[in-house]
């Protein structure tokens, strides 16, 4: 069974500083990786995801995620943040076999960019 | 627009009652699923579908039901032997059911128990 660990419940930075949110995942099996957001009281919407080839993954937003399969890591990363990007951001994993429905999402990262 | 809706976005419930919680998309997606939200918990699989009148549990089904008369149609019935059911609930559709296809989600209901 796969499990996602997002180390940090709540990150707090400054209007155009760079941030990373940090993503670790478990799994004995390939796996798909993705990086969803949410704003307050609203869905979520994809940011990017990872099925194979380069390991470097850019999204929309600015975004972007590096895997790195040794350290089983999916980290997102922005190198400017805006006021707007304040919102909840969740990892998540699944399987190569089972797919979508069994989708595993980390705990969310609360992002709060500040003036 | 094409999309997923949920209705409504504030639902109270009160003791022992059964609520239904609707999901419907215009996207032509096969699959359809239903996640529960609890703060510090992140998203928690209740129940989905793959096809028109056939579901599956997800790791939470207990105190749930679903039914997939129309494809486009996805409700989902929180019952009295729900316990717990205050929570924050989202639909989501996908083309097929894998990984690759992206998941689009509905905007939320937020059920609360009184």
């Amino acid at each position: 069974a796969q499990s996602v660990t997002q180390l940090d419940s709540q990150v707090p930075v400054f209007e155009e500083a760079p941030v990373e949110l940090r993503c670790n995942y478990s799994s004995s099996v390939s796996v798909y990786l993705f990086w969803y957001v949410q704003y307050p009281n609203q869905g979520l919407q994809l940011l990017l995801k990872y099925l194979s080839g380069s390991t470097l993954v850019k999204g929309i937003n600015g975004f972007e995620a590096e895997f790195n399969k040794s350290q089983t890591s999916f980290h997102l990363r922005k190198p400017s943040v805006h006021i707007s990007d304040t919102a909840e951001y969740f990892c998540a994993v699944s399987d190569r076999i089972t797919g979508f429905q069994k989708l595993v999402f980390g705990t969310g990262t609360r992002l709060l960019v500040s003036p | 627009d094409g999309g997923i809706t949920q209705s409504p976005k504030y639902l109270f419930r009160k003791e022992g009652q059964n609520v239904t919680l609707s999901c419907e998309q215009n996207l032509n997606h096969d699959a359809m699923y239903w996640y529960r939200q609890d703060p510090g918990q992140g998203l928690r699989l209740i129940y989905y579908s793959q096809i028109v009148n056939d579901f599956q549990k997800g790791d939470i089904a207990e105190g749930y039901s679903v039914s997939r008369e129309k494809k486009e149609s996805f409700p989902l019935t929180v019952t009295s032997a729900q316990k717990n059911p205050t929570a924050f609930y989202l639909c989501a559709s996908q083309s097929s059911g894998t990984a690759q296809a992206e998941a689009f989600f509905g905007q939320g209901t937020r059920l609360t128990v009184v």
